[in-house]
């Protein structure tokens, strides 16, 4: 089954405590991406790939860190969470088309809420 | 900054009647319009999806309808079902990666 998995689905911990958020895709996408979803905010980018060794900012990047050495995976990272942090976030993956940063649809993962105390 | 503005943010429709939501954009290099539909405790999926050289694109209940000159795009549905309930987002991508509206709560109620 092509899907986008995300794991944990649920964490809860400390403020300083580093921590991984894992996501992986098994439809061979070049384009990932991960965003963090707040009431009354919608979904913002925190960072994204373009293929493997390539990140970017997206809107949202202060206090994350991503990785992508392997096409399939890619890691969030909080080094040192504090409570802003709390959120619900996707990860989301999508094939690259001609010329563009993907070509249409977005895949998203079942989300991850983590809670920063 | 915005990109998308998204209205209204939330909607309460009784059940056989149209949901309207609606969205404006600033950014005239953008090229693709979609919709994304949420169930609670899922990730977004992709709904329906336009480009602006057609003002409208039907898919079963769903319709986007497009406005170019005035930079805006809407989704209707149709006959609206209680399992319609769900938040939606519209977005919008050009030579940038895919933002976001911030979303609508819809509610059909029987």
């Amino acid at each position: 089954e092509a899907q986008v998995t995300q794991n944990p689905r649920y964490l809860i911990t400390v403020t300083g405590k580093k921590l991984t958020v894992t996501c992986s895709q098994n439809m061979n996408h070049e384009y990932m991406s991960w965003y963090r979803q707040d009431p009354g905010l919608g979904l913002r980018q925190i960072y994204y790939s373009m293929n493997v060794e390539v990140t970017d900012k997206g809107d949202v990047p202060e206090g994350y860190k991503v990785s992508r050495k392997e096409k399939r995976n890619f890691p969030l990272i909080l080094e040192s969470p504090s409570p802003n942090q709390t959120s619900l976030y996707f990860c989301a993956s999508s094939p690259r088309g001609q010329g563009g940063f993907f070509f249409g649809e977005q895949y998203f993962g079942p989300g991850t809420r983590l809670t920063v105390t | 900054q915005q990109q998308v503005k998204q209205s209204p943010q939330s909607l309460i429709v009784q059940k056989g009647g149209i949901s309207i939501i609606n969205c404006a954009y600033e950014n005239t290099a953008f090229d693709y319009f979609p919709w994304y539909q949420q169930f609670p405790g899922k990730g977004p999926a992709l709904l329906i999806a336009i480009r602006p050289d057609v003002s409208e694109k039907k898919e079963g209940r769903f319709t986007i309808s497009f406005n170019k000159s005035a930079k805006q795009f809407s989704l209707h549905i149709m006959d609206s079902q209680p399992g319609d309930s769900a938040t939606y987002f519209c977005a919008a991508k050009g030579n940038t990666p895919l933002v976001f509206g911030k979303g609508t709560r819809l509610s059909v109620i029987a």
